[in-house]
């Protein structure tokens, strides 16, 4: 059973923090991780990809990536309230059936607090 | 210009009473996918088509049933609805297959409500 484990918080930070997410992994030979952002009631929506070991940046996020500790992390700078949702890590296996299954973690809650 | 279109956005069904949620694309992704998220749970795959090829989960119920008329559209069947399948039904497609880097479109989500 390939798991991904999240702690599922809630994570209180305050306005302007960095807020910073983890997740790990069991399966060894995963090779592409996702960070989604769900609000309450919403789908998810795609905020990084990381494929290669280290840091990855796109604007206020980066993820981070090592796979020798199968752990995936995701910082969140000068953080908004508007960022406070759940964030969901989602590890990326190839069908042989084809097509891609994200099996996802159960998601930490994030609260920004003015 | 909404890509993955879910209908409808809320759905209330009777126990036992049927209940089909579709779902339209217009990406042309060859393959579309169903999961099930339960309250506070991550969302778990029910089944997905690449291209006209159903494949099913080993661990989805039988209850739970798929059609893909035509590449735009996907429909997800529950023949018998329980209260344990209240959940938000997710939608979403990818191109194709076979890529380390191949992202999921997912629509808006379906929340079903069984009373």
């Amino acid at each position: 059973q390939k798991e991904v484990e999240q702690n599922s918080g809630p994570l209180s930070v305050p306005e302007g923090a960095i807020a910073s997410l983890n997740c790990t992994y069991s399966d060894r030979g995963s090779q592409s991780f996702f960070w989604y952002r769900q609000y309450s009631g919403k789908s998810p929506e795609l905020i990084m990809s990381i494929y290669s070991n280290g840091d990855k940046e796109d604007g206020r996020f980066t993820a981070q990536l090592n796979k020798a500790s199968q752990y995936v992390s995701l910082l969140i700078r000068d953080s908004q309230p508007s960022d406070s949702a759940t964030y969901l890590c989602a590890v990326n296996y190839i069908l042989t059936g084809g097509g891609n299954k994200l099996t996802f973690g159960t998601g930490t809650q994030l609260k920004v607090e003015l | 210009d909404a890509m993955v279109i879910q209908n409808p956005r809320y759905q209330v069904t009777q126990f036992g009473k049927p209940v089909t949620l579709s779902c339209s694309q217009t990406l042309n992704h060859n393959v579309m996918y169903w999961y099930q998220q339960k309250s506070s749970q991550a969302p778990k795959l029910l089944f997905h088509y690449y291209d006209k090829d159903f494949n099913n989960e080993a661990d989805t119920p039988d209850n739970f049933q798929s059609r893909r008329p035509n590449t735009s559209f996907c429909f997800l069947d529950i023949r018998s609805p329980g209260l344990g399948d209240a959940a938000m039904y997710l939608c979403a497609t990818s191109i194709q297959s076979g890529t380390i880097n191949e992202k999921l479109f997912f629509g808006s989500g379906t929340q079903l409500s069984v009373l």
